[in-house]
């Protein structure tokens, strides 16, 4: 079954604790992207990467990290360095150089 | 000011109306125009993608892009309950580059 997988649904965190969340994808799409959605607001960019072993920061990098490691693998972890990260986080792939964005079923971060 | 605006809605239309939908931009660099549908709790879902300027139609679906006006629009026709959701513009400068997203507008079709 093609597509994208992201791990937990549901994920809750006590504030000073690390937590990954995990983005599978099986659609051999190069490039792989982590947005965070806030009530009410569009997606912002926390990071991309476009091959393996390289990524790049987005517009809200600070206090998140991920690798890229395999082709088919991009985890996002939360430190406890955010401030505030409480929030929905979606995880999308693309090929490259095609332009559309295909998006995972997103995962729902709660900070107790 | 955002690069990507849109109204965040909601719009209310009884079910069989036309929904309209649209975005303005600010950056004159962007080529590729995406509208995507958000459920309640979901991810987001690609509805239509179009290139520069021009209309594309999509059974119901018709996406209008003036670059001119940095302007793009949805359209969708005979709107049934389960269109209510959130619709999502993107746009991206290039192939490979990453998207820019407006708020999302909410839209709620009425039976």
């Amino acid at each position: 079954d093609g597509g994208i997988t992201q791990s937990p649904k549901y994920l809750f965190r006590k504030e000073g604790q690390n937590v990954t969340l995990s983005c599978e994808q099986n659609l051999n799409h190069d490039a792989m992207y982590w947005y965070r959605q806030d009530p009410g607001q569009g997606l912002r960019l926390i990071y991309y990467s476009q091959i393996v072993n390289d990524f790049q920061k987005g517009d809200i990098a600070e206090g998140y990290s991920v690798s890229r490691e395999k082709k088919e693998s991009f985890p996002l972890t939360v430190t406890s360095a955010q401030k505030n990260p409480t929030a929905f986080y979606l995880c999308a792939t693309s090929r490259v150089p095609d332009t559309e964005a295909f998006f995972g079923q997103g995962t729902r971060l709660t900070v107790v | 000011q955002k690069e990507v605006e849109q109204d965040p809605g909601p719009l209310s239309v009884p079910e069989g109306a036309i929904v309209s939908l649209n975005c303005t931009y600010s950056n004159s660099a962007f080529q590729y125009f995406m509208w995507y549908r958000q459920y309640s709790r979901k991810g987001p879902e690609l509805l239509m993608y179009t290139y520069s300027s021009g209309n594309k139609e999509d059974g119901r679906f018709t996406a209008q892009v003036d670059k001119s006006s940095k302007y793009i629009s949805l359209f969708i026709r005979d709107s049934q309950p389960s269109d209510s959701a959130t619709y999502l513009c993107a746009m991206r400068k290039d192939a490979g580059n990453k998207l820019t997203f407006g708020g999302g507008t909410r839209v709620l079709v009425k039976p």
